[in-house]
């Protein structure tokens, strides 16, 4: 099986409100990453997951926070919902002696 | 830094006709090239990827060539089938080590009859 999972596929949350997203994969892929995509501009990167070791990028340190609490499982967190997150959110996941990212369908976010 | 682009942000072609997608990268390393293909409400696909300049590598009737030269790897077909409109998404492994990928910001490919 060779599919990312995400749930929910569609989340629609509060200004002010947490949200909790959800990404799966059972390949055994040692490195989970979380992308913000916006229309009509390109995927961002969030943070990855390598093992167990988390790297968040610069710019949206402060704003998301993650898990992995096992190899299969990896969840995006963010703890004050703003209007400026609605977006698309891609997780992928890859072996790291691998070429090829496998992305999970996508969750879009709305922020009312 | 590394980045990619990509020229065309909507692409509308009737069946049949050929295909360039346009895609540039700049980076200081030595450059792995992807193209992500996603159809509505699935997920991103590989659909090509290469590092090896000037070879030309295919699959399910799209090709490209790295050329480092240009710093280009455009994404062609023959001959476009209403099936393939999709969002193509090019992206480039950053040169930091992590196998992050460098997206650029995709070209919706619309296929009309």
């Amino acid at each position: 099986d060779t599919t990312v999972k995400q749930n929910p596929r569609y989340k629609l949350a509060r200004v002010g409100k947490p949200v909790n997203l959800i990404c799966s994969q059972t390949m055994n892929h040692d490195t989970m990453y979380w992308y913000q995509k916006k229309p009509n501009q390109a995927p961002k990167l969030l943070l990855f997951y390598y093992d167990k070791i988390l790297n968040r990028e610069a710019d949206t340190f402060e704003k998301f926070q993650s898990s992995r609490p096992n190899n299969s499982f990896c969840s995006l967190y963010i703890g004050s919902a703003g209007l400026e997150y609605s977006a698309m959110y891609l997780c992928a996941s890859t072996k790291s002696d691998r070429d090829e990212q496998y992305f999970g369908p996508g969750t879009r976010l709305t922020v009312l | 830094g590394d980045s990619v682009t990509q020229t065309e942000g909507l692409v509308t072609l009737t069946k049949g006709l050929p295909v360039m997608l346009n895609c540039t990268y700049q980076t200081t390393y030595s450059p792995f090239l992807f193209w992500y293909v996603q159809h509505l409400n699935e997920a991103p696909k590989l659909l090509l990827k290469s590092s090896t300049d000037n070879k030309r590598t295919e699959h399910q009737g799209f090709y490209a060539t790295l050329h480092k030269s240009s710093s280009s790897f455009h994404l062609q077909k023959s001959s476009v089938q209403l099936s393939d409109s999709a969002l193509y998404f090019c992206a480039l492994r950053a040169s930091s080590g992590s196998w992050q990928l460098i997206f650029g910001s995709g070209t919706q490919l619309t296929v009309m009859p």
